[in-house]
């Protein structure tokens, strides 16, 4: 079935370059996300990209997708200390209601 | 306010009692679903709803039971609930027609002792 794996922890120094990983098996995706749960909050859309792309670029964040490995990358440039949370990779499926399937998550702690 | 509200944010309760968790929303979403995050294991679908007659099992239903009153609200149920329960809760919507973007409550936290 399908499955999403990306490491637990992060750890960086504020004003490096922060790069999260996600590897996903479902290579009918149609889109994969990147969420942020910042503490005792829900989770947000930070970006998307549609699986006809390798890159897609929003100001700080880079996303990077390999279809080919099934690899999904989010690369946050200048890492400040607000950018800590967790951060959630995630694939659409055509299964369960178009339902999203999301990897464990990721706790990016960023020290200043 | 939230498009996507959650009540209650917090709750402790003993084990075999019933418990409901609501979601309303102001988004017009037809699809409605509910998720349990437990530390180390991501997000996890328990039901998803496409519409008011539309109901459907996730991942984790057993234990859990959901109800749609109306496109807006979609609530869920513990019948009898026991410690493994214990976790936080999300409501999500998603338009039928987006890219996929999935739009959480804020959670509710769940303790069962």
């Amino acid at each position: 079935g399908e499955d999403v794996e990306q490491s637990l922890f992060l750890s960086v120094r504020e004003g490096d370059s922060s790069v999260i990983n996600c590897t996903y098996t479902d290579s009918s995706s149609t889109y994969l996300y990147w969420y942020k749960q910042e503490p005792g909050a829900g989770l947000q859309l930070l970006t998307y990209i549609f699986s006809n792309m390798d890159m897609k670029q929003d100001q700080r964040l880079t996303v990077l997708l390999n279809k080919k490995d099934k690899h999904l990358s989010l690369r946050i440039a200048d890492t400040q200390t607000g950018d800590s949370a967790i951060y959630f990779c995630a694939e659409s499926t055509n299964q369960a209601g178009t339902a999203l399937i999301f990897g464990k998550g990721t706790t990016l702690s960023v020290s200043s | 306010d939230a498009d996507v509200t959650q009540t209650p944010r917090n709750r402790i309760t003993k084990t075999g009692k019933r418990i409901m968790l609501e979601c309303s929303q102001t988004k017009g979403h037809d699809r409605m679903y509910w998720y349990r995050q437990d530390p180390g294991l991501g997000l996890r679908l328990i039901y998803y709803s496409f519409d008011v007659k539309d109901i459907n099992k996730g991942e984790i239903s057993d234990g859990y039971s959901v109800s749609r009153q109306a496109q807006a609200k979609f609530s869920l149920s513990l019948e009898s609930a026991i410690p493994n329960q214990t976790a936080l809760y999300f409501c999500a919507t998603r338009d039928r027609g987006s890219a996929g973007e999935l739009f959480f409550g804020e959670g509710s936290r769940l303790t069962v002792l």
